[in-house]
């Protein structure tokens, strides 16, 4: 089965800063990567697909790379709403298995 | 708009049984995957299956292969999730969601229900 591993756990960021999360897939997945964010108490909600693909709606300064076994998302310039944990998912094969989480918190 | 609301959660004693509906609208649902997703408390999303859009193709995580059914009926705009030999380990929130598209290749989440909760408890 192919395990999906974000890094960090949490981060603690200022508003502004540039926020980096990697996720890692233990094969290779091509680009079939979708990130999510899940803001506390609510419902996930789809932010990247394809790697690099923003979803409809989902705001700019959230930005997704990588292909093969190495991703990351990208939000440039923090906001006090991006507090959330974010996951990434695999969806090339079964199982369709999500990272981690990595817990946002603004500083 | 897409509407996805989940039902028949509740407390099951282990060993126990629950079905689980989800209804589906704003969308043409027999040409979309359909998942279903959980959450403990205070912990991670977990994959749990997904179905074709014409149910010919099923796909089950490890922990609740043998024991969940995932299916579908396009004639009702419903999917469903059978759980039999529920254990504690399943207690979670249940996450009814649609694939981006038809295809495997298309099997990211687009948009989440609201959820429904199932505790296994005796």
């Amino acid at each position: 089965d192919i395990q999906m591993t974000q890094s960090p756990s949490s981060l603690s960021a200022s508003v502004g800063d540039r926020v980096t999360i990697t996720c890692r897939a233990s094969q290779d997945i091509r680009n079939y990567l979708a990130w999510y964010q899940q803001k506390p108490g609510k419902v996930p909600n789809l932010l990247i697909y394809a790697a690099s693909t923003l979803q409809s709606g989902v705001p700019s300064r959230f930005s997704g790379s990588g292909s093969g076994t190495d991703f990351t998302l990208t939000i440039s310039s923090l906001q006090p709403e991006d507090v959330a944990t974010f996951y990434c998912q695999n969806y090339y094969s079964a199982p369709w298995t999500f990272g981690q989480g990595t817990k946002v918190e603004i500083k | 708009q897409v509407q996805l609301v989940e039902s028949g959660g509740g407390v099951v004693q282990p060993g126990g049984s629950l079905r689980l509906s989800c209804e589906a609208s704003g969308f043409t649902f027999s040409y979309y995957g359909m998942h279903w997703v959980r959450q403990a408390p205070g912990k991670g999303l977990e994959w749990v299956a997904v179905i074709s859009y014409d149910g010919s193709n099923k796909y089950y995580a490890d922990s609740v292969k043998g024991r969940f059914t995932i299916s579908r009926d396009n004639s009702k705009n419903t999917l469903s999730l059978q759980m039999n030999s529920l254990r504690a380990e399943d207690t979670a929130m249940y996450y009814c969601a649609r694939a981006g598209g038809r295809s495997s290749t298309t099997w990211y989440i687009a948009y989440w229900g609201q959820g429904t909760r199932v505790t296994v408890s005796s």
